[in-house]
């Protein structure tokens, strides 16, 4: 079975401050893999999807920033946090060769941002 | 601009009804619907999903309902349960196949 885990669970962070989230999936070879931003009581938004090792594709720009290290790990970051970079961080992938189809979400990452 | 829009916002309907949620999108080109529960604090579950070449998906009590003309889908909860207290989004995909786009999201209440 897949599982999806995300670190840390939440964090609290200074505006300026630098940001590394983290997503890892196991037991699936090669998935697509993707992060979206959600606001408080609002809709996802998706910022970023990878395919593969390497290669990471911007969605929306917010002044962040996408790797994909390992087959396995997609790290979200950027150097210099902003008061709107506040809200829930997911991470979700979805099957090889099916960009979009059938994602299936992490538990997120809570991020304020004061 | 909302390409997939979802009325109502919140809904409340008792234990043992039928919950109907709304979606409608702009986008000819999408062709790939899913719906997402999703409660506080957690990441979305996908719930049930319908392809365009399709006009209905049933999967236990929930049931999606697709009109392509009308560019309108719906997602009915039969006999709905306080376990279905969520938000639930309808997304669609993209025409190129590189975006889930989300609606807003309906809040749903089940009072027993």
């Amino acid at each position: 079975a897949q599982t999806i885990h995300q670190w840390p669970v939440a964090e609290i962070k200074a505006v300026g401050s630098p940001l590394s989230l983290g997503c890892t999936i196991k037991g699936k070879s090669s998935p697509n893999l993707y992060w979206y931003w959600q606001a408080t009581g609002g809709t996802l938004q998706q910022l970023f999807y990878s395919i593969t090792v390497g290669q990471v594709e911007s969605v929306v720009q917010l002044n962040l920033s996408a790797s994909r290290p390992k087959d396995d790990q997609f790290i979200l970051s950027t150097e210099k946090l902003l008061l709107s970079h506040s809200g829930f961080y997911l991470c979700a992938w979805s099957p090889q060769g099916s960009l979009s189809y059938e994602q299936y979400f992490g538990p997120g990452t809570r991020l304020t941002v004061l | 601009q909302q390409q997939v829009r979802q009325s109502p916002q919140s809904l409340t309907v008792w234990e043992g009804e039928t919950a109907i949620l709304n979606c409608s999108y702009e986008n000819s080109a999408f062709d790939y619907f899913p719906w997402y529960q999703q409660f506080p604090g957690e990441g979305p579950a996908l719930l049930i999903s319908i392809l365009s070449v399709s006009d209905k998906k049933e999967d236990g009590r929930f049931t999606i309902f697709f009109n392509k003309r009308e560019k309108k889908l719906s997602l009915h909860i039969a006999d709905s349960q306080p376990g279905d207290s969520a938000t639930y989004f309808c997304a669609a995909r993209g025409g190129g196949g590189r975006a889930l786009i989300f609606g807003t999201g309906t809040t749903v209440s089940v009072s027993p």
